[in-house]
């Protein structure tokens, strides 16, 4: 099973500031990894595939980079509706497998 | 618009069963791989199964596998999990999801709640 890290666990920031949260997979998974964001009481909504593919009507703000093992999601000028939980998961190999989250929260 | 709306959830003591179902519209529910993703409270997401089109090939959580049988019935655009031999780690809201390429999902449903406990 490919073991997903997510890091930092927290990032604590301002509107308008970047945020960068990583992905490490314990093995490659090429470039086949995605990024959801989940709100308090909401669904997950996808918002990279492939690493770097924005899903429909994802703001151009949301960025994806790396293949391998590394993998970044960089949000720029976060906006107040940015501050969520935000979970990757790989689509290389069975079993599928999510990271363990990054909560980003108002500072 | 898309839209997945599960049900069937509830409290069941361990050792239970309970089918959940997740009703599909506002797309062609045969043409799109179809899975399960469940989230303990205050947890991250774990997979649980998935199901391709035009065949019958099915993915399993280690976690699940045995217990789990994922199915769908397409002429009524509808996706089921059937849970046995429940345990009080199932406890989780339960996902239906679209996969939209070979392993991202697209649209979600709302959830609906197992609670398995005595």
């Amino acid at each position: 099973e490919i073991v997903l890290t997510q890091s930092p666990a927290t990032l604590s920031l301002s509107p308008g500031e970047g945020a960068t949260l990583s992905c490490r997979a314990s093995q490659s998974v090429s470039r086949y990894l995605a990024w959801y964001q989940q709100k308090p009481g909401q669904a997950p909504r996808l918002l990279i595939y492939d690493a770097s593919n924005r899903a429909t009507g994802i703001p151009a703000r949301f960025s994806g980079s790396g293949s391998e093992t590394d993998f970044t999601l960089t949000i720029s000028n976060l906006e107040s509706e940015d501050f969520a939980v935000y979970y990757c998961q790989q689509g290389s190999s069975w079993p599928r497998t999510f990271g363990q989250g990054t909560k980003v929260e108002i500072k | 618009e898309v839209q997945l709306v599960e049900s069937g959830g509830g409290l069941i003591q361990p050792g239970g069963s309970l089918r959940l179902s997740c009703v599909a519209s506002g797309f062609t529910f045969n043409s799109y791989d179809m899975s399960w993703v469940r989230q303990a409270p205050g947890k991250g997401l774990e997979w649980v199964s998935s199901m391709h089109i035009g065949t019958t090939t099915t993915n399993y959580a280690d976690s699940v596998k045995g217990r789990f049988t994922i199915s769908r019935d397409n002429s009524k655009n509808t996706l089921y999990l059937q849970m046995n031999s429940l345990r009080v780690d199932d406890t989780a809201l339960y996902y239906c999801a679209r996969r939209s390429g070979s392993y991202w999902h697209d649209s979600w449903g709302q959830g609906v709640l197992v609670t398995v406990s005595s």
